[in-house]
């Protein structure tokens, strides 16, 4: 069984400073993890994917993770963030079936 | 490339009808589309798994008779809310995968229903 736990709900963050999003796993399979963006009222869309390779992984919009085997980790990081990228930010692991399991989510608030 | 789009984008119906939500992958075969429901505030909760041609697999605690799902073909999946009530009001998401190792899961925009 797989499961994604994301310690903080929010993170308030002033504009151009550096952020982290935090996200853990358990899997019992091979390790599969995605970081997804959702803004008020849309979809989910894709920030970034580990799926094997470079530990370290680029995604869109400036936001990069790293893949932790030994603390079962894959943190989300932008060294400076915009008022734009205030939103809700998923850790997901995908387990057996290609289901993803999803953390509970980490609201990002940037303020000017 | 990799759309999937759903429709209607938001839905007010009346307490003991019938709500029918589209989702399409628009450029590409989807062999399994996901639904997923979110609660205000909350992460998304999958509700079922269809492959295409196949009757859909429930996740615990999902009412299929409630909540049906078709999935026609390799780009559209439907989910109807029957018989819905103001609980049933709620964010509804698809999303829709290939085949192959690496494929991803495609989100739609969602639709939000609301029951009165």
């Amino acid at each position: 069984a797989q499961s994604v736990t994301q310690l903080d709900s929010q993170v308030p963050v002033f504009e151009e400073a550096p952020v982290e999003l935090r996200c853990n796993y358990s899997s019992s399979v091979s390790v599969y993890l995605f970081w997804y963006v959702q803004y008020p009222n849309q979809g989910l869309q894709l920030l970034l994917k580990y799926l094997s390779g470079s530990t370290l992984v680029k995604g869109i919009n400036g936001f990069e993770a790293e893949f932790n085997k030994s603390q079962t980790s894959f943190h989300l990081r932008k060294p400076s963030v915009h008022i734009s990228d205030t939103a809700e930010y998923f850790c997901a692991v995908r387990g057996a079936g290609n289901m993803l399991t999803f953390g509970g989510g980490t609201r990002l608030m940037v303020k000017p | 490339g990799a759309v999937v789009s759903q429709h209607p984008s938001r839905v007010i119906c009346k307490s003991g009808t019938s709500v029918k939500i589209e989702c399409r992958s628009l450029d590409f075969q989807a062999t399994t589309m996901f639904w997923y429901r979110q609660f205000p505030k909350q992460s998304l909760m999958l509700m079922a798994t269809s492959n295409e041609g196949s009757k859909a697999t429930y996740e615990q605690g999902v009412e299929k008779d409630k909540f049906l799902i078709n999935h026609a073909s390799l780009t559209l999946s439907t989910l109807t809310v029957t018989s819905a009530h103001p609980e049933d009001s709620s964010f509804y998401i698809c999303s829709a995968a290939g085949t192959g190792v690496s494929y991803e899961q495609y989100f739609g925009p969602g639709t939000r229903l609301t029951v009165t």
